[in-house]
């Protein structure tokens, strides 16, 4: 069974960059086959897909994050992360990690929420 | 891109049957048989319920259909229970490989 679990600070100061890592447990991101995302939940309102990596290090970022997002992996921790750079109140939201299938997120992590605030 | 269009809640009473549309374009919905759904419970990460538009995960309880027709994708829930209250969120693929979700529907138990 494959596990997501996203760590990092949960307050962020403004104009600063959010950096988010998630490990990943019970299967290899090096195996390929999958991508391996971010999404994000503002409070109280729906998610918003942020970005995805394959373990070769391609990317793909929603365009509208594109100028202030970076996702990278380490395969050797089994890990992936996500910096969000120059960041305002309006990214405080709970982010999320999920595994990719191509079509669909089938695993997800529990979620950690940032806030924004000096 | 524009989030997919659902309706703000869906009720329902226990043993009726309540279906959810989601409304994309021919970029997303209407082009890609990848549409999925999802439900959250509060506090909760969302949970996969239909893929690829009408498959189930396994151990999803087959009260959950899902079904495409143009930009159009819905899911059914069978049987009401009241478990099944919980925000629902489609999600599809689009052109360029990026994704997108729908503005999530609530759904009541009466």
């Amino acid at each position: 069974q494959v596990q997501l679990q996203e760590s990092g600070p949960g307050l962020v100061k403004p104009s600063q960059t959010l950096s988010l890592t998630c490990t990943v447990s019970g299967g290899s991101i090096s195996s390929g086959g999958y991508y391996w995302s971010w999404i994000r939940q503002h409070p109280g309102k729906g998610l918003e897909w942020i970005g995805y990596i394959y373990y070769s290090g391609s990317t793909y970022y929603n365009p509208s994050l594109k100028s202030r997002v970076t996702i990278s992996v380490d395969t050797s921790k089994n890990q992936f992360s996500l910096k969000l750079s120059s960041v305002t109140a309006a990214d405080t939201a709970v982010y999320y990690c999920a595994r990719y299938t191509v079509t669909t997120f089938d695993y997800w992590g529990q979620g950690t929420l940032v806030t924004v605030s000096s | 891109q524009s989030a997919l269009t659902q309706p703000a809640s869906v009720s329902g009473s226990p043993g009726q049957s309540i279906t959810i549309s989601c409304t994309g374009t021919s970029s997303d919905v209407g082009g890609y048989n990848y549409v999925s759904w999802y439900q959250q419970h509060p506090g909760k990460a969302p949970k996969l319920m239909i893929y690829d538009v009408s498959n189930r995960p396994s151990g999803v309880s087959n009260r959950f259909s899902g079904s495409k027709s143009g930009n159009t994708a819905s899911l059914t829930i069978s049987g009401l229970q009241a478990e099944d209250e919980a925000d629902y969120y489609c999600s599809s693929y689009t052109s360029s490989s990026n994704y997108v979700f729908g503005t999530g529907t609530k759904v009541t138990v009466l």
